[in-house]
């Protein structure tokens, strides 16, 4: 069965204090790590999708690693409005699917 | 172009009760996911439909059920309401081939079961 955990569960950080998030996951052929920001009371907004060890994608602040066993969510320099959970999830090899598995997030919280 | 929508977007209903939550996906998706997020379990998988067919399923109760329709809108139902079922309840269209998509969420549907 598919998993994924996500560490630490929550985190703050001073603005400008760069850290990164953690991913771990097992699963049966690898269609997709996908990388989701979520606010209080809102949905899931999509920020990455890596699909083989050694890919690396950036965004503003953010940047995103794979290897075979874990992705790494970079934070370079947040600040406070990159306060958010951070969702992390895997897509598997049951044909065809777009069933995704989520880890339960990590809570940051960038204070000014 | 317009997100993924989702009505109503809070809902209060006794145990017992039944319940029709409504999503309507980013136009051209044909593939939509239902998910159940809670404090204690996060985001679990409830369904999928592609093409008015249910494709994958998650390890949910019958009493959690779904379709989709020509349009590509698709509903969700839950019946016989327990007070376990209080959750946001999260819809995610997806473009592209089969499988190979990226999920795009909705605001969600916010249910307290009393």
């Amino acid at each position: 069965e598919d998993q994924v955990t996500q560490s630490p569960e929550a985190l703050r950080l001073q603005e400008g204090e760069s850290s990164s998030l953690n991913c771990s996951y097992t699963v049966s052929g690898l269609r997709g790590l996908f990388w989701y920001r979520q606010d209080p009371g809102k949905g899931p907004e999509f920020l990455f999708t890596l699909y083989s060890a050694g890919e690396e994608k950036e965004k503003e602040r953010l940047k995103a690693t794979l290897t075979k066993k874990e992705s790494f969510l970079h934070i370079t320099a947040p600040k406070p409005e990159d306060s958010a959970t951070y969702l992390c999830a895997v897509r598997g090899s049951q044909g065809g699917s777009e069933k995704l598995v989520f880890g339960k997030g990590t809570k940051l919280t960038v204070n000014p | 172009k317009a997100g993924v929508t989702q009505t109503p977007r809070y809902l209060i209903k006794t145990r017992g009760q039944q319940v029709t939550l409504s999503c309507s996906p980013i136009s051209g998706h044909r593939s939509v996911s239902w998910y159940q997020q809670t404090p204690g379990q996060g985001l679990q998988f409830l369904f999928e439909y592609f093409s008015e067919t249910q494709r994958n399923k998650g390890n949910f109760p019958g009493r959690f059920s779904g379709r989709q329709f020509s349009n590509s809108r698709s509903e969700m139902n839950v019946s016989t309401l327990e007070l376990g079922d209080s959750a946001l309840y999260l819809c995610a269209s997806t473009s592209g081939l089969a499988g190979l998509g990226t999920q795009y969420f909705g605001p969600g549907t916010r249910l307290l079961v009393l």
